[in-house]
C-alpha cells in the first residue's frame, strides 16, 4: 500500500502568521504532487501542484518538494480565517492521486 | 459553465438496494475517477477510466460498478454487496492520467 502521511492536527495559527503543512509519501516513483483544500462538507479544490524539487510560489502559497526525502510541504503566508480548512496532500501514484487524510488548519482572529 | 456535475447531492438507500450516482463533465476530459471519503479520512479510489469503454478498479472496488459509454459520463452503481456504503462520493476528471484532477461537488449516500 502506497502511503501518504500527514499530521491530522488541528494546527492552530493566529491570523497573519505562517502556516506550515507537511506531508511524506512512500511511493518513490511519484513525480507530481498536488495540494487540495477541503472545507467541511465540500469537495476538494486545487491549491497548487509541484513537479520539481525546490519551491514553487503562487500568491500566499508556497509548495516545497524534496523527492530524495519523499517530503512535500505547503506554506501559507499571512494566514486568514478563511484559510481554516483541511489540506490534503496528494502525490500521483501510477494512475491516480493517492490522498493523505489531511491536516486540519484553524486560523484564529 | 464548464465543470463536473454530480447528482443527486443527497441520497438515502435501504439496505439491499442498488443505487446509481450520476457524474457528467463538459470539460472534454478523457480521464474520470470515483473516490469515496469517510468522515475524518482521506479519499480512496474506487474506479477510474482513461478513455471511453475502458475502466479499471481502484483500491476499494468491491461492491461497486461503473460504465463509461460516453466521454462525458461516468456513473457509479453502489450495489447491495457493498457492506458499508454510507459515505461522501466524489467524481473527478482530468485531461489525462497524471494531469490535474478536478472534482465535482460530491454526493452524500446514507443507508437507512
Amino acid at each position: 500500500q502506497k502511503e501518504v502521511e500527514q499530521n491530522s492536527g488541528p494546527l492552530s495559527v493566529p491570523e497573519g502568521a505562517i502556516a506550515s503543512l507537511n506531508c511524506t509519501y512512500s511511493d518513490r516513483v511519484s513525480q507530481s504532487f498536488f495540494w487540495y483544500r477541503q472545507y467541511s462538507g465540500k469537495s476538494p479544490e486545487l491549491i497548487m501542484s509541484i513537479y520539481s524539487n525546490g519551491d514553487k510560489e503562487d500568491g500566499r502559497f508556497t509548495a516545497q518538494l524534496n523527492k530524495a526525502s519523499q517530503y512535500v510541504s505547503l506554506l501559507i503566508r499571512d494566514s486568514q480565517p478563511s484559510d481554516s480548512a483541511t489540506y490534503l496532500c496528494a502525490p500521483y501514484s501510477g494512475y491516480a492521486l493517492n490522498f493523505g487524510k489531511g491536516t486540519s488548519l484553524l486560523v484564529t482572529p | 459553465d464548464g465543470g463536473i456535475t454530480q447528482s443527486p447531492k443527497y441520497l438515502f438507500r435501504k439496505e439491499g438496494q442498488n443505487v446509481t450516482l450520476s457524474c457528467e463533465q463538459n470539460l472534454n476530459h478523457d480521464a474520470m475517477y470515483w473516490y469515496r471519503q469517510d468522515p475524518g479520512q482521506g479519499l480512496r479510489l474506487i474506479y477510474y477510466s482513461q478513455i471511453v469503454n475502458d475502466f479499471q478498479k481502484g483500491d476499494i472496488a468491491e461492491g461497486y460498478s461503473v460504465s463509461r459509454e460516453k466521454k462525458e459520463s461516468f456513473p457509479l452503481t453502489v450495489t447491495s454487496a457493498q457492506k458499508n456504503p454510507t459515505a461522501f462520493y466524489l467524481c473527478a476528471s482530468s485531461m489525462g492520467l497524471s494531469d490535474t484532477i478536478y472534482f465535482g461537488e460530491g454526493s452524500w449516500l446514507t443507508v437507512v
